[in-house]
């Protein structure tokens, strides 16, 4: 069954950086778009950012463009996310989902999702 | 950016209710959008897409309909595991970003 376990999460001063993972499994990674999805405390889905199946093509949200770079490792059938210059307002869980297709096809969806991983900036 | 709405952002209601949430969207989607349910604790997980498609093993009382702006969820008779948030999305923008509307609450009355 399709398996995605997001790792990295913890506290860091805001201005610093972090790296989340994604351990995917139980499908043919390299086949398949991938996005991360964040949520606040208390607040409700904010799309991040997509990969395409080969990495070559990448999207982001305004909120994070220019700080976050999302990037994968078909080899290792993981997903990352590089977060630069953290604020505040970049607290959340942030999941790791599945595309229904390899590459940014309109009328897509996000059928499996991971558990998410916390993290929190504050000093 | 496409901005999805949904309305109520709250509302309660006992099992065997028959229950509606709307999304509208900014401009014109066509029928590219998409409902999940997220439990609190837990990952969302997706009821509805195309507008109208029930997702795999999804309860037949779910259903989606709407095309263009405005876009409705419906529960035909809520069960006790129903009570949840739930969320539209819209995956028309291309490039990117697939925005998520606020939400609503689903409690029990």
């Amino acid at each position: 069954q399709v398996q995605l376990v997001e790792s990295g999460g913890g506290v860091v001063q805001p201005g610093r950086s972090l790296r989340l993972s994604c351990a995917a499994s139980g499908f043919t990674f390299s086949s398949y778009a991938l996005h991360w999805v964040r949520q606040a405390p208390g607040q409700g889905l904010e799309w991040v950012a997509i990969i395409s199946y080969g990495g070559s093509n990448t999207y982001y949200a305004d909120s994070v463009k220019g700080r976050f770079t999302i990037s994968r490792d078909n080899s290792k059938n993981t997903l990352h996310l590089q977060m630069n210059n953290l604020r505040a307002e970049d607290t959340a869980v942030y999941y790791c989902a599945r595309d229904h297709f390899g590459g940014l096809v309109r009328g897509t969806m996000l059928n499996y999702w991971g558990q998410g991983t916390l993290v929190t900036v504050s000093s | 950016d496409i901005q999805m709405t949904q309305s109520p952002s709250s509302l309660s209601g006992s099992v065997g209710d028959r229950v509606t949430i709307s999304c509208r969207a900014s401009q014109s989607i066509s029928s590219y959008l998409n409902w999940y349910q997220q439990k609190p604790g837990k990952a969302p997980k997706l009821l509805i897409y195309a507008a109208s498609s029930l997702q795999s093993g999804v309860p037949s009382r779910f259903s989606g309909s709407g095309s263009g702006t405005d876009f409705t969820l419906t529960i035909s008779s809520l069960q006790p595991e129903d009570f949840a948030t739930y969320y539209c999305q819209q995956s028309y923008s291309t490039p990117p970003p697939y925005t998520f509307g606020q939400g609503t609450k689903l409690e029990i009355k």
